[in-house]
């Protein structure tokens, strides 16, 4: 079946820091893959995604390639602030979407320190 | 988001007691799914609609029962609530435009005590 690994935090960073956050899946075929972000109390929002192999996800300075080869789909930012302090999840969907919903990984918290 | 609420935001119930969970929507998707969110787990399908009155299981379904009477609106039912279904529950709707989004409500903590 299918599955999403990401790395576990919590991921501890001072702000203006590098921003590595793993994520491999398993899946037959070829499926789409996302970046969705869970503020404190809040529900998730969908950070970026990526349809196709080698696709380039970015938003608000986010970036994640689409790595077939390597069924990966790291993200990354340059320079962290305070804000980007949240959970991050990676997860997966068949491209033809569909009722088939979203694959989780569990989540890493990321906290960025002044 | 503006699209998807959930009702109530947050309940305490008694073990054995029955708990209804609602999901509203007004963007008039056909798929709709219920999730849980526990720590070290992420979150996990329990149910999910592909249209009026066609549900599935999901990967955690046991426990859990689902109706969806009309489009906008999706319920979960804990039958007889258990602590281990003590959770943070969200509902999603999607895919949206471009066929690969999915959006999310901002959730319903239960706690079953």
């Amino acid at each position: 079946g299918n599955s999403v690994t990401q790395m576990e935090g919590p991921v501890t960073l001072s702000e203006e820091a590098f921003l590595t956050i793993n994520c491999t899946y398993t899946a037959t075929g070829y499926p789409s893959l996302f970046w969705y972000v869970q503020y404190p109390g809040e529900g998730l929002q969908l950070l970026l995604k990526a349809t196709k192999a080698d696709d380039k996800g970015s938003n608000k300075g986010f970036e994640a390639t689409y790595r077939k080869e390597t069924t990966s789909f790291h993200l990354e930012k340059g320079s962290v602030q305070v804000s980007d302090s949240a959970v991050y999840f990676c997860a997966l969907s068949w491209s033809g979407g569909g009722a088939d919903g979203l694959t989780f990984g569990k989540g890493t918290h990321l906290i960025i320190q002044p | 988001d503006a699209g998807i609420t959930q009702s109530p935001r947050h309940k305490v119930t008694e073990t054995g007691t029955p708990v209804t969970l609602r999901c509203h929507q007004t963007e008039n998707h056909r798929y709709m799914y219920w999730y849980r969110q526990d720590p070290g787990h992420g979150l996990r399908l329990i149910h999910y609609s592909y249209g009026v009155k066609d549900t599935d299981k999901g990967e955690v379904s046991d426990g859990y029962s689902v109706s969806r009477s009309k489009t906008e609106d999706f319920l979960l039912t804990l039958e007889s609530a258990t602590s281990s279904q003590t959770s943070v529950y969200f509902c999603a709707i999607g895919p949206g435009q471009g066929r690969y989004g999915y959006t999310f409500g901002s959730g319903t903590r239960l706690t079953v005590v």
